[in-house]
């Protein structure tokens, strides 16, 4: 079956680093995508990784490996409104989005 | 230039009823995908349309339905609604091709009581 695990919840400090991971099992793969999602709106892109190794778009920075099935978001410097849901996103072979859960991140002054 | 756009926002049904709800892609983009999101589920894909066509379709049973006109608008329908269609529907456009960045529309959450 297809699977993509993310953590529940996660908690941090204003101005600290967080890592968020996702492993991911599906048939195929054709990238890892990376949204946030604010409370009653809608996600919005953050990254794609195709290539194993580290993208680095501003605070923001993910990492791919292929051969471990996982990825991880790194948000630098952490801003109170970075507090969202980020949600984790592999790309199968019929090239459809199977999605995580979503990792609730709570940001604390 | 203007995102995608979902109405109505807010709609509230009994069981039984059927309801449509509408999403207006990005200008340019001729892929529509729906999406299913309840909480702690993530989302689940519905269906996607492109040039008018259903070009996947996921693991939803047949009340739900979609089709996209000839300007990429896009309307989803759920026939005989159940207490457990209640959630946040949310639709996504993108040029269609193969890895594109789908962009999200803000939802339409439906209260089925």
């Amino acid at each position: 079956g297809q699977n993509i695990d993310q953590p529940t919840e996660m908690t941090a400090t204003e101005g600290a680093i967080v890592q968020i991971n996702c492993t991911y099992q599906t048939s195929g793969f054709n990238g890892l995508f990376w949204y946030q999602q604010h409370a009653a709106e809608a996600p919005t892109f953050l990254s794609y990784n195709v290539l194993d190794g580290l993208e680095e778009k501003g605070r923001f920075s993910s990492f791919l490996s292929r051969s471990k099935g996982y990825s991880y978001l790194l948000l630098k410097e952490l801003q109170m409104k970075d507090s969202a849901s980020y949600l984790c996103a592999s790309l199968d072979s019929n090239y459809q989005l199977i999605w995580g859960a979503g990792t609730k991140l709570i940001i604390k002054p | 230039k203007a995102g995608v756009t979902q109405t109505p926002r807010y709609l509230i049904k009994t069981r039984g009823q059927q309801v449509t709800l509408s999403c207006s892609p990005i200008s340019g983009h001729r892929s529509v995908s729906w999406y299913q999101q309840t909480p702690g589920q993530g989302l689940q894909f519905l269906f996607e349309y492109f040039s008018e066509t259903q070009r996947n379709k996921g693991n939803f049973p047949g009340r739900f339905s979609g089709r996209q006109f000839s300007n990429s608008r896009s309307e989803m329908n759920v026939s005989t609604l159940e207490l457990g269609d209640s959630a946040l529907y949310l639709c996504a456009s993108s040029f269609g091709t193969e890895g594109d960045i789908q962009y999200f529309g803000a939802g339409t959450r439906l209260s089925v009581l």
